[in-house]
């Protein structure tokens, strides 16, 4: 099974909204990053969070991390119609050069 | 940018055949990944390389074989494509340290296996 799963797998709300998603792994990390798949293209990324950080922020993206609970949350303030898209989290697994992906989150902003 | 360059983007073939994807890097970066894409799956990784003729395996390797003769090109081959390799081949570089490196990502190459 996946190292990353996240939830939820759909999500859709109106713009201005906040969009929050949540990735849970399995083993020790590294790091864990965030990026992003508009239909059809390839991943873009978001931000990286380093394993002895607890929280993060880019702009309107700000990331946690809890490795006591090995989750992660992504949350996207003032949605906009443009941040629709999948965003998958990606684990770096200690010790190694190995990056997992989780299942992705759809998300969808209504204008 | 990271400069990678998938090839082919798409391609159609037949069960039993061979195929090999490429992907090329401009940035001379050290680590170089391959996932497939699959509904339902996310990104799965299948082989990735930490040097010039340094590989290792991936969550989905069976089936795969990778190269890595040259930094700037990492090479994913089916031996016998089967028709559950029928998927969208990411290949990703790392930027600086691969523990703690940012992926980028090419565009992608679509394969049909009929």
């Amino acid at each position: 099974s996946q190292q990353g799963e996240e939830d939820p797998q759909a999500l859709s709300i109106q713009e201005g909204e906040n969009a929050t998603m949540n990735c849970s792994y399995k083993t020790s990390i590294n790091n864990l990053q965030w990026y992003r798949q508009n239909s059809g293209r390839g991943l873009v990324h978001l931000i990286l969070i380093r394993s002895n950080e607890r929280e993060k922020h880019s702009g309107r993206l700000r990331v946690t991390l809890d490795t006591s609970k090995k989750s992660s949350s992504l949350l996207i303030t003032a949605s906009r119609a443009a941040d629709t898209a999948s965003y998958f989290c990606a684990t770096g697994l200690a010790g190694t050069y190995k990056y997992i992906f989780g299942t992705g989150t759809r998300l969808k902003v209504l204008a | 940018d990271a400069g990678i360059t998938q090839s082919p983007r798409h391609k159609v073939t037949e069960t039993g055949t061979p195929v090999t994807l490429r992907c090329h890097q401009t940035e001379n970066h050290r680590y170089m990944y391959w996932y497939r894409q699959d509904p339902g799956h996310g990104l799965r990784l299948i082989h990735y390389s930490y040097g010039v003729k340094d590989t290792d395996k991936g969550e989905v390797s069976d089936g795969y074989s990778v190269s890595r003769s040259k930094t700037e090109d990492f090479l994913l081959t089916l031996e016998s494509a089967t028709s559950s390799q029928t998927s969208v081949y990411f290949c990703a570089i790392s930027e600086g340290e691969g523990r703690t490196g940012e992926l980028f990502f090419g565009e992608g190459s679509r394969l049909t296996v009929l």
